[in-house]
């Protein structure tokens, strides 16, 4: 989705550095993730926020750090990287919407993700 | 725990097939199942969200079913096209879960000319 934007595309880093993996938006949504993405695995999550004084751990935040310092960015930081944090990386929004029928839409929209290895 | 299972892992069949891709949850509490579709080299897209209340959406050639109580869902493609070719994700929003979605590992599929 052309209103989520990731960059990098593509990294390449050495163990041990301290890498920034940026997300922008511009869809209004207060909600944005960070996922990654393993071959044969699911999307798992790292960390989420719904608001830019929110910050909350997700499944596998451990090695990882994120900022919300806007509304429309949330930025993933790897203190020190280390090779099996080789992943593809997405970025993803979401606004909470009622539904016509009743319910809420939580539809995430995903940004192109982050190639990242970790040699 | 919530774990997410998506059977076949890849599938081919020939253009103009209708075909049935198949994911099971474990925990039946969820407010919702959403299904994606991933391209190479672009990010996931939403095809259809189910509410927990609801128990089929349909988009197009697409049509999702939820039977919560036996924790599965299944997406049909009718008249596949080779623009479909693509891997479909299933994810489950869990009940409880602070909004988290808990993916499959999903399904590649090829659509053959």
């Amino acid at each position: 989705d052309a209103d989520v934007t990731q960059t990098p595309r593509n990294r390449i880093t050495k163990t041990g550095k301290r890498i920034m993996l940026e997300c922008s938006q511009t869809k209004g949504h207060d909600r944005m993730y960070w996922y990654r993405q393993d071959p044969g695995l699911g999307l798992r999550l790292i960390y989420y926020s719904f608001d830019v004084k929110d910050i909350n751990k997700g499944e596998i935040s451990d090695g990882y750090s994120v900022s919300r310092q806007a509304q429309a960015k949330f930025s993933l930081s790897l203190e020190s990287a280390i090779p099996n944090q080789t992943a593809l990386y997405f970025c993803a929004t979401s606004v909470l919407k009622p539904l016509a029928g009743g319910g809420l839409d939580e539809t995430q929209y995903f940004g192109p993700g982050t190639r990242l290895l970790v040699l | 725990k919530q774990e997410v299972t998506q059977i076949p892992a890849a599938l081919s069949v020939p253009e103009g097939e209708n075909l049935v891709l198949n994911c099971s949850f474990t925990d039946s509490a969820i407010y919702n199942l959403q299904w994606f579709r991933q391209d190479p080299g672009k990010g996931l897209t939403s095809l259809l969200l189910i509410q927990s209340s609801q128990r089929e959406q349909t988009s197009g050639r697409l049509n999702a079913s939820l039977d919560k109580s036996s924790g599965r869902s299944t997406l049909y493609i009718a008249a596949s096209q080779p623009g479909d070719s693509a891997t479909y994700l299933c994810a489950v929003m869990s009940s409880g879960s602070a909004r988290q979605l808990t993916f499959g590992s999903g399904t590649q599929l090829t659509v053959l000319p």
